[in-house]
């Protein structure tokens, strides 16, 4: 079936460093691909998606590119802030199926 | 606002008494699901349902109910909860699954502890 690896966390980082958070995934098919985002005492919330290969989703600062080859989604900012700590969730949705999560990635930055 | 409530927030409970945790959306979504959230386990689906009336299994459905009689409204029942219930409970609620693809939207989430 679909499934969504994603590196084990937690990842503690310093502000201004770079962020990598790695997914990939496991599809019988051309899925759509998300992050989503968990913050501190919050649900999720959307972070980017892309719908096909070599699409680039970003927002906040944050850029995945969705590569076919690689079967990869990896979530990268160039400069983390103490407000991106959060857990950060891998995503699939292909066909008529309900989404499939990574288990998530705790990132906590310090000033 | 656009919005997916959950109630309630917070609950803790006993092992064996009923309990229904609500969750209502106002954007007129087909789609509503119920997640699990645990500790090294990432988010696991409990129910879903793709319209009024309809309704599925996910992943963890046992010890769970839900009903969808309306579109708006989407309550996970539990009927005789025990302490591997304990959790963290989302809603959530989306366009529907396939086409745009749509984006979910998640309720705040309820803790639920069971002793």
């Amino acid at each position: 079936g679909n499934s969504v690896t994603q590196m084990e966390g937690p990842v503690t980082l310093s502000e201004e460093a770079f962020l990598t958070i790695n997914c990939t995934y496991t599809a019988t098919g051309y899925p759509s691909l998300f992050w989503y985002v968990q913050y501190p005492g919050e649900g999720l919330q959307l972070l980017l998606k892309a719908t096909k290969a070599d699409d680039k989703g970003s927002n906040k600062g944050f850029e995945a590119t969705y590569r076919k080859e690689t079967t990869s989604f990896h979530l990268e900012k160039g400069s983390v802030q103490v407000s991106d700590s959060a857990v950060y969730f891998c995503a699939l949705l292909w066909g008529n199926t309900p989404l499939v999560f990574g288990k998530g990635t705790r990132l906590s930055v310090i000033a | 606002e656009a919005q997916v409530t959950q109630n309630p927030r917070y609950l803790i409970t006993v092992t064996g008494k009923k309990l229904t945790v609500t969750c209502s959306q106002n954007m007129n979504h087909e789609y509503m699901s119920w997640y699990r959230q645990d500790p090294g386990l990432g988010l696991r689906q409990i129910y879903y349902s793709m319209n009024v009336e309809v309704t599925d299994k996910g992943d963890v459905p046992e010890g769970y109910k839900v009903s969808r009689k309306e579109k708006r409204n989407f309550p996970l029942i539990l009927e005789s909860p025990s302490p591997n219930q304990t959790s963290l409970y989302f809603c959530a609620s989306s366009l529907g699954l396939s086409g745009a693809p749509y984006e979910q939207y998640f309720g705040p989430g309820t803790r639920l502890t069971v002793t």
